[in-house]
This record gives C-alpha cells, sequence and structure tokens, in this order.
C-alpha cells in the first residue's frame, strides 16, 4: 500500500530557482528516504534521514522532517535544467516488514 | 558503487508466452526487491528475498514468481504475460540492515501484446 502522499504532482520553475516538494506519511518510521528518476530510468538514492533528525543537507539538498505532523520537505536549491525528473519519498517504517512504501512522486521540470 | 543490472531495458512478448527477468547485482547484498511501476499507481512491490533461496510475497505478487539460486541474481518470472502486466520493472537490492536505502537497476519495460 502506498502511504506516502507527495505535493505537488507537478512543479515547473526556470533554472536557479528553488524547488520543494513536501511528502506525507501515516505511520512511525525509523527514516524517510528521497530518490530521484529520470525518464525511463531507475530510482537514484539521494538522501535519507532518521527520526530523530530534523534536517539534513547534501549539496544543494536540504531535507526536513517533522515526525509530529508525520511530514517530510525536500528543497533544492539553485535548481539546474539537470534536475529536472521525478522525485519520490520513501518510507521505511517500523511495521513494514523491511519494505519501504513509496510515494506517488513529484514530476519537476526546470526550465533553462 | 554499487551496480545493480537487468537484462533487458525493453522487452517486447506476446499474451501467454514465460518471461524472464533477470536482476545481477555486484555488492554482496542480501536483500533484493522487485517492483513495477505504473503511471498514477507508483511503485508497487511484487516480490522480495532477504537471502538466497527466501522469498517473500509483496504487496501485488498474483501472476509472478522468482527465484533466487544465487546471492547476486534474482529473478522475475512471469508464467504467461498478459496484457495488464505490461509495465516498467524495476529491480532493487539493499544490505541486510532492513532500513538502508535501496540501489535500483535501470529498469526493463516490458510490453505484452
Amino acid at each position: 500500500s502506498q502511504q506516502g502522499e507527495e505535493d505537488p504532482q507537478a512543479l515547473s520553475i526556470q533554472e536557479g530557482e528553488n524547488a520543494t516538494m513536501n511528502c506525507s506519511y501515516k505511520t512511525s518510521i525509523n527514516n524517510l528516504q528521497w530518490y530521484r528518476q529520470n525518464s525511463g530510468r531507475g530510482l537514484v538514492h539521494l538522501i535519507l534521514i532518521r527520526s530523530n533528525e530534523r534536517e539534513k543537507h547534501s549539496g544543494r539538498l536540504r531535507v526536513t522532517l517533522d515526525t509530529s505532523k508525520k511530514s517530510s520537505s525536500l528543497l533544492i536549491t539553485a535548481s539546474r535544467a539537470a534536475d529536472t525528473a521525478s522525485y519520490f519519498c520513501a518510507t521505511a517504517g517500523y511495521n513494514q516488514g523491511g519494505k519501504l512504501i513509496f510515494g506517488q512522486g513529484t514530476e519537476l521540470s526546470v526550465k533553462p | 558503487d554499487v551496480k545493480v543490472t537487468q537484462s533487458s531495458r525493453y522487452l517486447v512478448k506476446r499474451t501467454g508466452e514465460k518471461v524472464f527477468l533477470e536482476c545481477v547485482q555486484d555488492m554482496d547484498h542480501e536483500n533484493m526487491f522487485w517492483y513495477r511501476q505504473d503511471p498514477g499507481l507508483g511503485l508497487r512491490l511484487i516480490y522480495f528475498s532477504y537471502d538466497v533461496k527466501m522469498k517473500e510475497k509483496g504487496d501485488i505478487p498474483e501472476g509472478y514468481s522468482v527465484s533466487r539460486e544465487k546471492k547476486e541474481r534474482f529473478s522475475l518470472i512471469l508464467e504467461s504475460a498478459s496484457t495488464n502486466q505490461t509495465s516498467m520493472y524495476l529491480c532493487a537490492s539493499r544490505t541486510g540492515t532492513p532500513y538502508n536505502e535501496q540501489f535500483f537497476g535501470p529498469g526493463t519495460r516490458l510490453t505484452v501484446l
């Protein structure tokens, strides 16, 4: 079952702008992960944030996690055309039998 | 770097054919997964394997079977392909730690005519 809800479903911005994507989930988690998928390709792991962390950075990526609201956000700063892709959140929950549950994804388009 | 490879990028089969999708990982990962991805439905887990010769059903196992005879290889089998199995199939692997990230292959786009 898909518990991750991502918002927005699609986002179109200009190069240089920041892009923010949100993810909500329903159950208790060990961590939340973000993945990127370029068109027609496999997923690439971007960043993992544990339930006891509130914020994490990796290059131009900033992820926040609010376990009280069961939500996370992914911020891509100074976006580039090469950031055009679909972005998925996935939860690793305590009652998920070791499985990840993926959101529906946000389709990001960065125009040059 | 972890590398997960899938036997085909594109595959076209006929209804009723037996189809094998192969996945190989080179990082000695214990866990392997098969997903299918469809527009509007996201990624759905078909089967996964915690170790050699072990398998667990995912959310949508009907019409599929799997085989894991060697640690590095995880095969997805469509016993009798049907048009509703036309989809993108993604394989992934992970270390034995249950909450770690997964590493994905490039995907196989299967069309069943």
